[in-house]
């Protein structure tokens, strides 16, 4: 079964700071990753989705690596905000069997950004 | 512009009591999922359908079920309530093309007392 981990489970830092979560898992058979943000009281919203095929995806000042054979993924966020602070959530879609199109999900890494 | 869309938004209710949480999608995705989002535990996949008249259970799936009679709506009824059901509740939709992100609805707060 496919266990997805996130480190550290929380983290604060003053804004301007660029910061490094990370997301592993067990089973490299993945179709892709995404990682998602979570504000309090509201559902998820995908920030980045990584292709098993691709290396890296990038959208303003947050870039996000994959590398599959190892099971790792970073989420890079460059010049920290206040507006940033929220849960981010990492997740991996399988690729085998029934199981094709499932998404599992890490716990989450809560972020505080203080001005 | 197309949405999902839950209801109730919160909602409290006694053990034992039949309730359904309504999930409810415009963009014509043929992909529903519901998940359950406790502390400690993260996101858990209750049940998942890919298309009308297709549910499949999740990882958490006793004490719920669905079913799926049009694309646009995946309901989720709690047979019969437990406190360890308390949770909050998200669905979710995706195309049938894979390799496409989900999207989240809002969430529903459910309390069991």
């Amino acid at each position: 079964k496919q266990e997805v981990t996130q480190i550290p489970a929380a983290l604060s830092v003053p804004e301007g700071e660029n910061l490094v979560l990370n997301c592993s898992f067990t089973d490299s058979a993945i179709y892709n990753l995404q990682w998602f943000r979570q504000d309090p009281g509201k559902g998820l919203t995908s920030l980045l989705l990584i292709q098993s095929s691709q290396r890296e995806q990038t959208s303003g000042r947050l870039n996000a690596s994959l590398d599959k054979s190892s099971g790792r993924s970073t989420l890079y966020i460059a010049a920290s905000q206040p507006g940033d602070s929220a849960t981010y959530l990492c997740a991996v879609t399988a690729d085998r069997g029934s199981t094709l199109g499932r998404l599992y999900f890490g716990r989450g890494t809560q972020l505080t950004v203080w001005p | 512009d197309a949405e999902i869309t839950q209801s109730p938004r919160h909602k409290i209710t006694e053990t034992g009591r039949q309730v359904t949480l309504a999930c409810h999608q415009t963009w014509n995705h043929n992909n529903m999922f519901w998940y359950r989002q406790d502390l400690g535990h993260g996101l858990r996949l209750i049940h998942y359908s890919y298309g009308v008249q297709d549910t499949n259970k999740g990882e958490v799936s006793d004490g719920y079920s669905v079913s799926r009679s049009n694309t646009e709506d995946l309901p989720l009824t709690l047979e019969s309530a437990a406190s360890s059901q308390t949770s909050v509740y998200f669905c979710a939709s995706s195309p049938v093309e894979y390799g496409e992100t989900q999207y989240f609805g809002p969430g529903t707060r459910l309390l069991v007392l």
